[in-house]
């Protein structure tokens, strides 16, 4: 089954509100990545976390990941409309085999 | 930064036929490539992942005789989708990394495959 869980499946937000997305893992990740893909686009790297409860930030994204390693979350401060996408978790099973293990995504639509 | 090619990007082809997709990384070296499929608005599935002089490694459920995976050198991979039907209409994405699955993936920018 998927062992990599995302919510929500779709956000839709006005423009200037914040949003949030979720990834879980059954079992703990080495690490965390995120991608963004616009629409008709290709994902795009965005950021990794590794460290237990590591915090990252770029710009209006914070970006957590646990202290367990088995979940991680992506939080946008006040949208903007180039923040239309949908956003991807992948993580590395540590058990396992040894493989990048993608999120089904989140599609974040805004209404200007 | 590095940069994924993958070509062609859209492809029209009957049924029956076999369709051959490329991923290249043009400015650094993949002893591994992952190629991807992805249905409409859903997330990206694994396929297999493409060993540079060695035979790709193909995930659960994957037929690898339908899809012929060869990675001849660092920096080309090649899917082609045999005698291809309406069912293997998708979106097709390469990816590559530096240095492992623990760096960041490059993704190409997807093939297009419509079988009719």
């Amino acid at each position: 089954g998927q062992q990599v869980m995302q919510i929500p499946q779709y956000q839709h937000v006005q423009e200037g509100e914040d949003f949030t997305t979720y990834c879980n893992s059954s079992t703990t990740l080495s690490n965390i990545q995120w991608y963004k893909q616009r629409p008709g686009g290709h994902p795009v790297f965005l950021i990794q976390l590794v460290k237990s409860g590591e915090v990252k930030k770029q710009k209006r994204l914070t970006f957590q990941f646990g202290e367990a390693k088995k979940n991680s979350s992506l939080h946008i401060t006040a949208t903007q409309t180039t923040d239309v996408g949908t956003y991807f978790c992948a993580g590395i099973l540590i058990q396992g085999a040894q493989k990048l293990v993608f999120g089904q995504g989140t599609r974040l639509t805004i209404n200007p | 930064g590095a940069v994924v090619s993958q070509h062609p990007s859209r492809v029209i082809c009957k049924s029956g036929t076999s369709v051959k997709i490329e991923c290249r990384s043009l400015d650094f070296q993949a002893t591994t490539m992952f190629w991807y499929r992805q249905f409409p608005k859903q997330s990206l599935m694994l396929m297999a992942t493409s060993n540079e002089g060695s035979k790709a490694t193909y995930e659960q459920g994957v037929e690898k005789d339908k899809f012929l995976i060869n990675h001849a050198s660092l920096t080309l991979s090649t899917l082609t989708v045999t005698s291809a039907h309406p069912e293997d209409s998708s979106f097709y994405i390469c990816s590559a990394s530096r240095s492992g699955i623990d760096s960041p993936l490059h993704f190409g920018n997807g093939t297009r495959l419509t079988v009719t």
